[in-house]
């Protein structure tokens, strides 16, 4: 069954540090993979997405995933954490045979002074 | 331009009693879905509208849960009776496309609570 995991439900790094949020997929297919952020009391927000071609995706507020198929990886990161950047981050994965995303369980970013 | 609009944001009530959550998508946005978050885990689809026919209801628990699009615009998803393990975020996304891997612009959801 094609799906995502993530790992580490929380991850914590000081402010100006890099940040590095990891999404594994399994997929029989090429896969279309997403990055969501929710901030508190908030919906999703699609961060990047990635269907084909360049395997650097770039996104909003300074955030970019690399595709590796080799690794089975869309791992997500910024190069400087901003106080900001404290949400929650989903990675998901476009199931296209039956037209949705499935949602990786997310992982809860704090960034601390 | 709004956005997904939900309500009521939170909703207490007590088990069996039933319970109603309404959305309006982004004007003009065909599609329309309904997820469930649990408490930490990510959103799980529940049901698809495009337009106004439910085209994957396959998630739905169908002897507790209805939801209905009329006119293809708002929605209504409907629990009776609600059981304790219901409490969850209930969350609309909407989207301008019927196919494909686009992007799903979601509401804030409304946080239920039974017990």
């Amino acid at each position: 069954a094609q799906s995502v995991t993530q790992l580490g439900s929380h991850v914590s790094v000081s402010e100006g540090a890099l940040v590095l949020l990891r999404c594994n997929y399994s997929s029989s297919v090429p896969p279309y993979l997403f990055w969501y952020v929710q901030y508190p009391n908030q919906g999703l927000q699609l961060l990047l997405k990635y269907t084909t071609g360049a395997t650097l995706v770039k996104g909003i507020n300074g955030f970019e995933a690399e595709f590796k198929k080799s690794e089975t990886s869309f791992h997500l990161t910024k190069p400087s954490a901003h106080m900001s950047d404290a949400a929650e981050y989903f990675c998901a994965f476009f199931e296209g045979g039956y037209n949705k995303l499935i949602f990786g369980a997310g992982t809860r970013l704090a960034v601390h002074p | 331009e709004a956005g997904v609009v939900q309500s009521p944001r939170y909703k207490i009530i007590e088990k069996k009693q039933p319970v109603a959550f309404w959305c309006n998508p982004i004007s003009g946005h065909n599609t329309l879905y309904w997820y469930r978050q649990n408490l930490g885990q990510g959103p799980e689809l529940l049901i698809r509208y495009e337009n106004e026919e439910a085209v994957d209801d396959s998630q739905l628990p169908k002897d507790r849960f209805s939801a209905e699009r009329l006119k293809g615009v708002d929605s209504t998803l409907k629990i009776q009776p609600a059981e304790l393990g219901d409490s969850a975020v209930y969350l609309c996304a909407s989207s301008p496309y019927l196919q494909g891997a686009n992007e799903q612009y979601f509401g804030p959801g409304t946080r239920l609570t039974v017990t």
